[in-house]
């Protein structure tokens, strides 16, 4: 089973409006990563947080990790109509460091509206 | 429905020796994607392609890396002499349209 699941699955705000995405994880993880895919093109690698990390910020991006809850949330502040994209939680649990065990959640679809 | 499935999960190879990585796609889904990961560092994506047909290339490396996905078969992603630095865990995803799933990827160790 997926190992890192966002919700919502789809979510609409007003431009200018801040965004939330959840994800929810199962086993011990190494780090936690999210990713943006804009339709049709590759996944782009947003930013990584570690286990022993509890919250990173870069731009208008913002990530929390609470390990105990198994869980991470991204907010987009100030949304843009560009930021309209798919947004993935990846999570990382190969504790010698390496990509094996990354295992991707099924994305938030978020439409920002002009 | 088995998803998408890389094979094969760990490979060793030589300096100079050819790795062939391969991913079945997901019943019914005609779009392929490959990206490269590195230690402790994000997904890169490397290449995109459609049946018979690669339609974005920007991510792969201009020499000894190739991809296909023939009519019939997996995609391969081909690494000819292979050196250390192409050591990575290597991903598979493909889609139809919009929705998209990862393989499990390939861990790719050259020694």
């Amino acid at each position: 089973s997926q190992q890192g699941e966002e919700d919502p699955q789809a979510l609409s705000i007003q431009e200018g409006e801040n965004a939330t995405m959840n994800c929810s994880y199962k086993t011990s993880i190494n780090n936690l990563q999210w990713y943006r895919q804009n339709s049709g093109r590759g996944l782009v690698h947003l930013i990584l947080i570690r286990s022993n990390e509890r919250e990173k910020h870069s731009g208008r991006l913002r990530v929390t990790l609470d390990t105990s809850k198994k869980s991470s949330s991204l907010l987009i502040t100030a949304s843009r109509a560009a930021d309209t994209a798919s947004y993935f939680c990846a999570t990382d649990g190969y504790s010698g460091g390496g990509a094996d065990g990354l295992t991707f959640g099924k994305g938030t679809h978020l439409i920002i509206q002009p | 429905n088995a998803g998408v499935m890389q094979n094969p999960r760990h490979l060793v190879r030589r300096r100079g020796q050819e790795a062939r990585l391969r991913c079945s796609p997901m019943k019914g889904h005609s779009h392929v994607y490959w990206y490269r990961q590195l230690p402790e560092e994000g997904l890169k994506f490397m290449v995109y392609l459609q049946k018979e047909n690669i339609i974005d290339e920007s991510g792969m490396p201009k020499e000894r890396f190739s991809a296909e996905f023939p009519k019939e078969g997996p995609s391969i992603l081909r690494i000819q002499q292979v050196v250390r630095g192409d050591s990575a865990a290597y991903f598979c995803a493909s889609s139809y349209s919009g929705g998209y799933t990862f393989g499990s990827g390939t861990r790719l160790t050259v020694v």
